[in-house]
């Protein structure tokens, strides 16, 4: 099965500074996509930005953008010109693109907390 | 937007009570997710299903069943419930349907989870 790490449990940011959030994932499989999701306190889970392993480009939403090593199985999220309301869970999330059986399941790393200070 | 809505954002029930978590989503997705969440341990997949009438287990669907007896509705059941049955669920659905073998790039849509509490 395949697995999805974040070593930082939490981090901190000032208001405006920059931070990056890392992932790693261990797969065999080559063609896969690959998810950020944030979860505010008590909020719903949403999506900020998603991968497709098979483009080059990393992906890039306003002030959320990836940087996306396949060859080393990273996948990390940069947040530019923090804002308070950046203050949330984080996890990164895999799912194969294979479709076997009709479905595949989405693996989840344990998430990390990112504090922003005023 | 797609809206995925659990029936209850707390809960509290006793040891050994049947519990029933509801999950609706109003999308027509195929597939429907319950996942457990707590501090550490991020999501862990409870059970999952592709069609109704379908269900899988996931990684811990011990103590757990699921229902889906209707395209938009996902249930959880906690059978007896136990106080290692603490904790925050949610509910999770997402399109099956691909072209040449491949899934889609779709993302999961969650509800706002439910906080349940085992005393």
């Amino acid at each position: 099965a395949q697995t999805v790490t974040q070593s930082q449990p939490e981090m901190s940011v000032q208001e405006a500074e920059t931070v990056t959030l890392s992932c790693t994932y261990d797969t065999s499989e080559s063609d896969y996509y690959l998810f950020w999701y944030k979860q505010p306190p008590s909020r719903q889970m949403i999506l900020v930005i998603r991968q497709e392993a098979y483009k080059q480009q990393n992906a890039t939403e306003n002030r959320f953008s990836v940087n996306f090593q396949k060859a080393a199985k990273s996948f990390s999220l940069k947040i530019s010109d923090s804002q308070l309301g950046d203050a949330a869970m984080y996890f990164c999330a895999y799912r194969s693109a294979v479709n076997l059986y009709n479905f595949n399941k989405f693996y989840f790393g344990s998430g990390t907390k990112l504090n922003v200070k005023p | 937007d797609v809206k995925v809505t659990q029936s209850s954002r707390y809960l509290v029930k006793r040891t050994g009570e049947k519990v029933f978590l509801e999950c609706v989503q109003d999308m027509d997705h195929e597939n429907m997710f319950w996942y457990r969440q707590d501090p550490g341990l991020g999501l862990r997949l409870i059970y999952f299903s592709y069609d109704v009438k379908m269900k899988e287990k996931g990684d811990i669907p011990e103590g757990y069943s699921v229902s889906r007896e209707k395209k938009e509705r996902f249930s959880l059941i906690l059978e007896s419930a136990s106080t290692n049955q603490t904790s925050m669920y949610l509910c999770a659905s997402t399109l099956r349907k691909a072209g040449q073998g491949k899934t889609l790039n779709q993302p999961q849509h969650f509800g706002d989870g439910t906080r349940l509490s085992i005393l």
